[in-house]
């Protein structure tokens, strides 16, 4: 079974507009963290924001939020104000367990673009 | 967050041969992890490099394919052998740094 879904293969908003990218996942692991990478047509993995599963609040990072929902097992990514420059895929992903040793499973990723 | 210099960046490779990519990390760190982008698709994991001991490979990959080499703490190489034009991908090192993961800027393969 897929550990991380992202059900929205590609996604087309308008500059300026908010813009909701879904993800939902599925661990029996009380611990885990989900993470949110932007890729750019230059290939890069760009860190946008973490939440970890005994987080209280909802994470935020300037424009970027995470809309988690734990019962739910749900950890959307809000971007508000969308730019031309946030055009590129965007990719959920999982840590099951504590730690760095543990591997990030990624989703199938959402391409999402930006129009003027 | 770690700081990864990955090498090279690119290449086109000659179906048959191999390609050896380099990973190093400004800091010493666990584990260091190798993904497989291929092209459209996500990053799947190929095996996970802990310095002094046997790479950990994922159901699908195998070490004379994908032999890793965890000399030190800071460094780390994936060599891609006896290429075929469907080992075409980006390769992706990373690193977990404070709860983090950050990530090598890739190796864009292409085999002809």
């Amino acid at each position: 079974a897929q550990k991380i879904t992202q059900t929205q293969p590609g996604m087309f908003v308008q500059e300026k507009e908010a813009v909701t990218l879904d993800c939902t996942y599925d661990t029996s692991d009380p611990s885990y963290g989900l993470f949110w990478y932007k890729q750019p047509s230059s290939g890069e993995m760009i860190f946008l924001i973490y939440q970890g599963s005994y987080d209280q609040q909802n994470a935020t990072e300037g424009r970027y939020s995470l809309n988690f929902q734990k019962a739910r097992k749900s950890a959307n990514l809000v971007i508000s104000a969308s730019q031309l420059g946030d055009s590129a895929m965007y990719f959920c992903a999982m840590r099951e367990g504590d730690g760095g040793a543990q591997k990030l499973v990624f989703g199938q990723g959402t391409r999402l673009t930006i129009n003027p | 967050s770690a700081v990864i210099s990955q090498k090279p960046s690119r290449d086109i490779c000659q179906r048959g041969t191999s390609l050896t990519i380099q990973c190093q990390v400004d800091s010493q760190v666990t584990m260091m992890f190798w993904y497989r982008q291929q092209p459209g698709q996500s990053l799947t994991l190929i095996a996970t490099a802990n310095q002094g001991s046997e790479a950990t490979y994922e159901s699908g990959f195998v070490i004379d394919k994908f032999p890793i080499s965890r000399p030190n703490l800071t460094f780390s190489t994936l060599t891609v052998s006896n290429m075929s034009p469907e080992d075409s991908s980006i390769y992706l090192c990373s690193v977990s740094k404070w709860s983090g993961y950050t990530f090598g800027s890739g190796t864009r393969l292409t085999v002809v």
